[in-house]
């Protein structure tokens, strides 16, 4: 079954102590995407990914480091998470053919909380 | 820089009622155009995309919109909604440079659909 998996789906942390959250997508997409959901601003772009070790940066990219070594694998770190980045997390993927018609498929999200 | 803002931020309607919900755009490029829909507590699920072609895209579950270029909008419609239709819809825009993208998907805020029977 084709997929973007997420985990964990649910973290509650502290301020400081570094996570990660893990994507994985089996489509063998080249781009793979991360996005916070908060209420009112919709989803906005933190990171982006068109390929293996090309990564750039999206609208809100404060606080968040990426790196794609693989494929498949797209992590997020927060290396001293804060409670402003408690959130709703979306990694999503997407292929590109030749002719640019592509379609981002959405990971279930990770709830995220900072104390 | 494109941006999308979605004019409604809550609709309620009956059930069996038309329902529109309202994207508009800004872009100095042309853009693809997309709508999601995120049912509680759920990811994000497709509905429909404009690419390129017909100005009419029909999507999963009934619904259609409409791109209309001068006015820059891209409104959701459906002509009879039911109770599962209660969600949240993004509108969502990527840039179309050349007939690729870059993958970035810029959403506007949300539109919390609300069906009362």
């Amino acid at each position: 079954e084709a997929q973007v998996t997420q985990n964990p789906r649910y973290l509650i942390t502290v301020t400081g102590k570094k996570l990660t959250v893990t994507c994985s997508q089996n489509m063998n997409h080249e781009y793979m995407s991360w996005y916070r959901q908060d209420p009112g601003l919709g989803l906005r772009q933190i990171y982006y990914s068109m390929n293996v070790e090309v990564t750039d940066k999206g609208d809100v990219p404060e606080g968040y480091k990426v790196s794609r070594k693989e494929k498949r694998n797209f992590p997020l770190i927060l290396e001293s998470p804060s409670p402003n980045q408690t959130s709703l997390y979306f990694c999503a993927s997407s292929f590109r053919s030749g002719t640019g018609r592509e379609t981002q498929y959405f990971g279930p999200g990770t709830r995220l909380l900072v104390l | 820089a494109q941006s999308v803002t979605q004019l409604d931020s809550q609709v309620p309607v009956f059930e069996e009622a038309p329902v529109e919900l309202r994207c508009n755009y800004s872009s100095s490029v042309s853009v693809y155009l997309f709508w999601y829909v995120q049912y509680p507590n759920q990811g994000l699920q497709l509905l429909l995309k404009y690419l390129s072609g017909s100005t009419l895209v029909k999507g999963i579950n009934g619904f259609e919109a409409e791109f209309n270029k001068s006015q820059t909008s891209f409104h959701l419609r459906k002509p009879s909604v039911h109770i599962s239709d209660t969600a949240e819809y993004f509108c969502a825009v990527s840039v179309n440079a050349g007939g690729t993208s870059y993958g970035k998907l810029t959403f506007g805020q949300g539109t919390i659909l609300t069906v009362h029977p």
